[in-house]
């Protein structure tokens, strides 16, 4: 069975602190792979998309690195602030039409 | 960018009703949508998968006479739950897959709060 596993299940840090978010998926024969935010009650937002044949992907203050071989991503948020507060989810997908495989995320909070 | 608009966002029903979801691509079509369901603090969990012009997959544990998925378009998809009971009420999210390009991305909805009483 395919599986995402995300750790920690939650994360609460101070303000201006960089930090790391974990995703590992049991089979690594991956299309691609998403991170997602989430914020309480609301749908999702889509932050980055890593092919498998990439190693990362940056946007703004989020680098999100990719080893296929080892089965694992991390997401890395650099000068977290507490509009970054927020459910992080992530996602694989084994083929082009094939739905996505979610994690059940982390609940970072960003204390000011 | 691609967007894809999920209505109602948030519906209440009497026990025993049926409502209707919907699911629209408003900038791409998508020859595929997703519903998922997520209960307070947990992940998505995949429903079905809907594709235009055909039956939906549903995966395993989900009632198809239920959860009545119609993809009559390319933009519309539609997620009917039939005769809800209390134990239906959660977050429904619809997913729209935009096949353009390289990245097959999957684009979601908002969500929608349903809630049975």
């Amino acid at each position: 069975k395919q599986e995402v596993t995300q750790i920690p299940a939650a994360l609460s840090v101070p303000e201006g602190e960089n930090l790391v978010l974990n995703c590992s998926f049991t089979d690594s024969a991956i299309y691609n792979l998403q991170w997602f935010r989430q914020d309480p009650g609301k749908g999702l937002t889509s932050l980055l998309l890593i092919q498998s044949s990439q190693r990362e992907q940056t946007s703004g203050r989020l680098n999100a690195s990719l080893d296929k071989s080892s089965g694992r991503s991390t997401l890395y948020i650099a000068a977290s602030q507490p509009g970054d507060s927020a459910t992080y989810l992530c996602a694989v997908t084994y083929s082009g039409n094939t739905p996505l495989v979610f994690g059940k995320g982390t609940r970072l909070s960003v204390i000011a | 960018g691609a967007v894809v608009s999920q209505h109602p966002s948030r519906v209440i029903c009497k026990s025993g009703t049926s409502v209707k979801i919907e699911c629209r691509s408003l900038d791409f079509q998508a020859t595929t949508m997703f519903w998922y369901r997520q209960f307070p603090k947990q992940s998505l969990m995949l429903m079905a998968t809907s594709n235009e012009g055909s039956k939906a997959t549903y995966e395993q544990g989900v009632e198809k006479d239920k959860f009545l998925i119609n993809h009559a378009s390319l933009t519309l998809s539609t997620l009917t739950v039939t005769s809800a009971h209390p134990e239906d009420s959660s977050f429904y999210i619809c997913s729209a897959r935009d096949a353009r390009g390289a990245g097959n991305t999957i684009y979601f909805g908002e969500g929608s709060w349903l809630t049975v009483v």
